[in-house]
């Protein structure tokens, strides 16, 4: 099946610097990719929809400037973390749909822990 | 406000038996409904998608439900085994399955007991 690789998987900061994650289509190209966060026993909370070469479409109470999100290619997006918190600590996961398909395919997940 | 619900007590069954999982939403009227596979820190895994026109759907010991009357999908693993030990994620989309956005349940714990 398709794959999505995330990295990194696990990253510790401490708080006011940046942090950036890749999500990449290995073996099809992306026309979507959506970014989510979870916190521990709750939901995949949709933070933003990325299109390749468009500006991403974050859900309410997501902040662009916060979270900025880049989709320059067909097979690669990133969330950049911007003067992260301790409250940021989550973890983030990407996806990804193809042009023809139904489902999504997930990277493994960011683990992110803001000292 | 949309909502969609899940067990959120964990489901602990004999290895042999067949686990029923719910997925409940109210205010939605979604075209079709998916169901994924998540392990520990891992990013969740697609089963399958049922659409809104469809009753049951099933791949090898999985089948899924659909009721859009009761609003409601149940999610059935047959012959459970050890290794179907994980949380199961219903997700809700509306519009072009290839375009739409979905939204996620909270997930069911199941810990299949050998």
């Amino acid at each position: 099946g398709a794959v999505v690789s995330q990295h990194p998987s696990r990253v510790i900061c401490k708080s006011g610097t940046s942090v950036k994650i890749e999500c990449r289509s290995l073996d099809f190209q992306a026309t979507t990719m959506f970014w989510y966060r979870q916190f521990p026993k709750q939901s995949l909370m949709l933070m933003a929809t990325s299109n390749e070469g468009s500006k991403a479409t974050y859900e309410q109470g997501v902040e662009k400037d916060k979270f900025l999100i880049n989709h320059a290619s067909l097979t690669l997006s990133t969330l950049t973390v911007t003067s992260a918190h301790p409250e940021d600590s989550s973890f983030y996961i990407c996806s990804a749909r193809g042009r023809s398909g139904e489902k999504l395919f997930f990277g493994s997940g960011t683990q992110l822990s803001v000292l | 406000s949309q909502k969609i619900e899940q067990n959120s007590e964990a489901l602990n069954i004999q290895e042999g038996k067949t686990a029923t999982l719910t997925c409940n939403y109210t205010n939605y009227s979604p075209a079709y409904l998916q169901w994924y596979r998540q392990d520990p820190g891992r990013g969740p895994v697609f089963l399958l998608l049922i659409r809104e026109n469809e009753k049951e759907k099933r791949k090898e010991r999985l089948k899924v439900t659909f009721d859009t009357t009761l609003k409601q999908s149940l999610f059935h693993i047959t012959a459970s085994q050890p290794a179907d030990s994980a949380t199961y994620l219903c997700a809700l989309g509306h519009g072009s399955s290839n375009t739409g956005k979905l939204i996620f349940g909270q997930g069911t714990t199941l810990q299949v007991k050998p």
